[in-house]
């Protein structure tokens, strides 16, 4: 079964710095990678996934994940901040097997100072 | 239009009552699911469903009833409310149920408080 840490539970950041958020996952063959963001009060939003091909992945709202296959790692990232970013980001690992349990990370709190 | 919409929103209740939350897509996708959502923010699968069919059943108490009348709708009834319910239920969507239009469409969550 897969598995994921998001070893930073929460980031504090100023508004137009850089981002980057860690994610690792466990999983036996190729996994299907997602970020997804929760804005307060609200459900989540998939910002990008990834499966095969260029291992740099863009997404929406200027976000962009790498995955690092010899660390098993998707890490997500943004070059500069909006104060709008201030959400729960959520990393998560699907597979390929019918059925198999979509699993999420615990989450990474972003708080952006003006 | 709303992709993947709940009823209702909030939901106050008594220990020992039961209630429902309602879910549904109207994005034409095979899978739906019902995920808790902590206090802690984490997420957990609950249960999941293809074409009406139950595909994963996590352990959950048997109190929680997921019912799914047709493809586009998968409601949840829970029986004898605890305290330990209290959190925000989420129902999702996906084309698929695994692979990579597994990427799910989340609604935007019922807050249950338990009393």
């Amino acid at each position: 079964a897969q598995s994921v840490t998001q070893p930073d539970i929460h980031i504090t950041v100023s508004e137009g710095a850089s981002l980057e958020l860690r994610c690792n996952y466990s999983y036996g063959a190729t996994p299907y990678l997602f970020w997804y963001v929760q804005s307060p009060g609200q459900g989540l939003q998939l910002l990008l996934k990834y499966f095969s091909g260029d291992t740099l992945v863009q997404g929406i709202k200027g976000f962009e994940a790498e995955f690092k296959r010899s660390q098993s790692s998707f890490n997500l990232r943004k070059p500069s901040v909006h104060w709008s970013d201030a959400a729960e980001y959520f990393c998560a690992v699907g597979s390929d097997n019918y059925g198999q349990n979509f699993v999420f990370g615990p989450g990474t709190r972003l708080s952006v100072l003006p | 239009d709303t992709a993947v919409s709940q009823t209702p929103k909030y939901l106050v209740t008594q220990m020992g009552n039961d209630k429902s939350i309602k879910c549904e897509q109207n994005l034409g996708h095979d899978t739906m699911y019902w995920y808790k959502q902590d206090s802690k923010k984490f997420l957990k699968i609950m249960f999941s469903y293809n074409n009406k069919e139950l595909i994963i059943n996590e352990t959950v108490p048997n109190r929680f009833s997921p019912k799914s009348p047709d493809k586009a709708h998968l409601n949840l009834h829970i029986n004898s409310l605890e305290l330990g319910d209290s959190a925000v239920y989420f129902c999702a969507s996906s084309q698929e149920a695994g692979g990579y239009d597994n990427e799910q469409f989340f609604g935007p969550g019922t807050r249950l408080t338990v009393l």
